[in-house]
C-alpha cells in the first residue's frame, strides 16, 4: 500500500520570503511519480510540480522547487519569493508509474502574509 | 481550450435520496477519474474511466457508481445518500490513463446531505 504524510497542517510565510512544505511517503515500489498540487480557495486543483522517481535531479518550476530524497522517502516543496497568490492548500501526491491513481496527503494550508 | 467542467457546482440533498454528478473533460481527453474530498478523510480515489470502461475502483461501497459516455463525459451516481457522503467531489481528466499524462482537475461539486 502507498501512503503519503504531510505533517504540517498549517503554515504561514511573509510575502517575498521562502517556505518549505514537508512530505514523506511510503511504498515498496521503485518506479513512481511524486506531485505537488495547489488548491486555492476557489477549489480548482492545479499542478505545481512533478518529479519522476528515477530522476536524481530535483524538479524546478520557476519559484517552486523540490528536494527529493528517495532513500529517505521524502519530497519537500520549496516556494521562493512567496506571493499572496500562493495562499492555498498544498497537497503532496504519489502515483505508481503503472497506474493513474493519486494517493494524496492530508494537505498543508499555506497563508502568505502581506 | 476550456478546462474540466463539473455540474452542478453545489447540491443539497436529504438522506436516502440519490444524486448524479457530471464531469466534462478537457476536449480530447479520454480518461476521467473521480475523487471524494472530506475534511476527515482527505482526498480519496473513487474510480477511473477510459474509453467508456471502468479501469480502477477505490474502496467505496456499491452505492457509488459511475459511467463514461462515448464523448468522454462522465457521471457518478450515489444512491441512498448518507450524511457521511457530504463532500467535495472532484473529477480529473487526462489524455490517456497513464502516469506520464498530466491530470487536470475540475472545480468540484459540493454535495451537502441533510
Amino acid at each position: 500500500a502507498q501512503t503519503v504524510t504531510q505533517s504540517q497542517p498549517e503554515m504561514s510565510v511573509q510575502e517575498a520570503e521562502t517556505v518549505t512544505l514537508s512530505c514523506t511517503y511510503d511504498t515498496s515500489e521503485s518506479n513512481y511519480y511524486l506531485f505537488w498540487y495547489k488548491q486555492p480557495p476557489s477549489r480548482q486543483m492545479i499542478l505545481v510540480i512533478r518529479q519522476e522517481a528515477y530522476k536524481q535531479q530535483n524538479a524546478t518550476e520557476n519559484r517552486f522547487s523540490v528536494n527529493f530524497q528517495k532513500a529517505a522517502k521524502s519530497f519537500s516543496l520549496k516556494i521562493s519569493d512567496s506571493q499572496l497568490g500562493d495562499t492555498a492548500m498544498y497537497f503532496c501526491a504519489f502515483m505508481l508509474n503503472t497506474g493513474n491513481q493519486f494517493y494524496f496527503g492530508t494537505g498543508t494550508s499555506l497563508t502568505v502574509i502581506p | 481550450k476550456a478546462g474540466v467542467t463539473q455540474t452542478p457546482r453545489y447540491l443539497i440533498k436529504t438522506r436516502g435520496q440519490q444524486v448524479t454528478l457530471s464531469c466534462s473533460p478537457i476536449s480530447g481527453h479520454r480518461s476521467v477519474s473521480w475523487y471524494q474530498q472530506t475534511p476527515g478523510q482527505g482526498l480519496q480515489f473513487l474510480f477511473e474511466y477510459f474509453s467508456e470502461t471502468q479501469r480502477n475502483k477505490g474502496n467505496f461501497p456499491g452505492r457509488f457508481s459511475g459511467r463514461q459516455f462515448s464523448n468522454s463525459r462522465s457521471e457518478m451516481n450515489v444512491s441512498t445518500l448518507e450524511l457521511g457522503d457530504s463532500a467535495l467531489y472532484l473529477c480529473a481528466s487526462s489524455l490517456y490513463p497513464t502516469s506520464t499524462d498530466t491530470q487536470y482537475f475540475g472545480p468540484g461539486t459540493r454535495l451537502t446531505v441533510l
